[in-house]
């Protein structure tokens, strides 16, 4: 199922409580995402890295903070500066070969404010 | 900026009607041009990327270079083709894919 784990399915989170979603894969690609994925909304792009030890802010990074200590692990905290956190988080990796690239998706994770 | 655009939230076909899912792209470049889709209860996937020139589940889609369009197309829809559909654009190999709002596609009986 493309090797990509995200968890946990479902997260509840407090108000003012910062939450780290778990994304890991095994599949020893370098590159890693996390969308946020709303009604309407589409996928919006929060961080991605493209190597370890490396990663850039997409278009809607404030209120997130992210990791990349290991090839295979790329966490997302949600921190309590983002303001409306609700929704289904969504990691990916990339994988290029012959000038083309795929990106793989993990299962999501829905989260929400209680 | 770089921005992919999906004009219709939700496109209802007949079942056997011909699907087209319409994409259009901003970006002085050379891009690279994917469809993802995400069936109920599955992850989002690759269906095609237009370098390869492929046709998956039926589906094919022509970059057109004049009109920025990257339409999606089926000569016949079948009732399994539902799902959300999204159209994305690369710049290059190492750069962040950008992905249009997407467009649900509801194959009616």
């Amino acid at each position: 199922d493309g090797g990509i784990t995200q968890s946990p399915k479902y997260l509840f989170r407090k108000e003012g409580q910062n939450v780290t979603l778990s994304c890991e894969q095994n599949l020893n690609h370098d590159a890693m995402y996390w969308y946020r994925q709303d009604p309407g909304q589409g996928l919006r792009l929060i961080y991605y890295s493209q190597i370890v030890n490396d990663f850039q802010k997409g278009d809607i990074a404030e209120g997130y903070s992210v990791s990349r200590e290991k090839k295979e692990s790329f966490p997302l905290t949600v921190t309590s500066a983002q303001k409306n956190p609700t929704a289904f988080y969504l990691c990916a990796s990339t994988h290029r070969r012959g000038g083309e690239e795929t990106q793989y998706f993990g299962p999501g994770t829905r989260l929400l404010v209680l | 900026a770089q921005r992919v655009t999906q004009p219709e939230k939700l496109l209802s076909v007949f079942k056997g009607a011909p699907v087209e899912l319409k994409c259009n792209y901003s970006y002085s470049g050379s891009p690279e041009l994917f469809w993802y889709v995400q069936y109920s209860r599955q992850r989002l996937q690759l269906l095609l990327r237009h370098i390869s020139r492929e046709s998956i589940k039926g589906f094919t889609a022509d970059l057109n270079k004049g009109e920025t369009s990257f339409h999606l197309k089926k000569p016949f829809a079948q009732e399994e083709d539902s799902a959300m559909y999204y159209c994305a654009l690369s710049r290059n190999r190492d750069d962040k894919i950008i992905f249009g709002k997407g467009t649900r596609l509801h194959i009616l009986p």
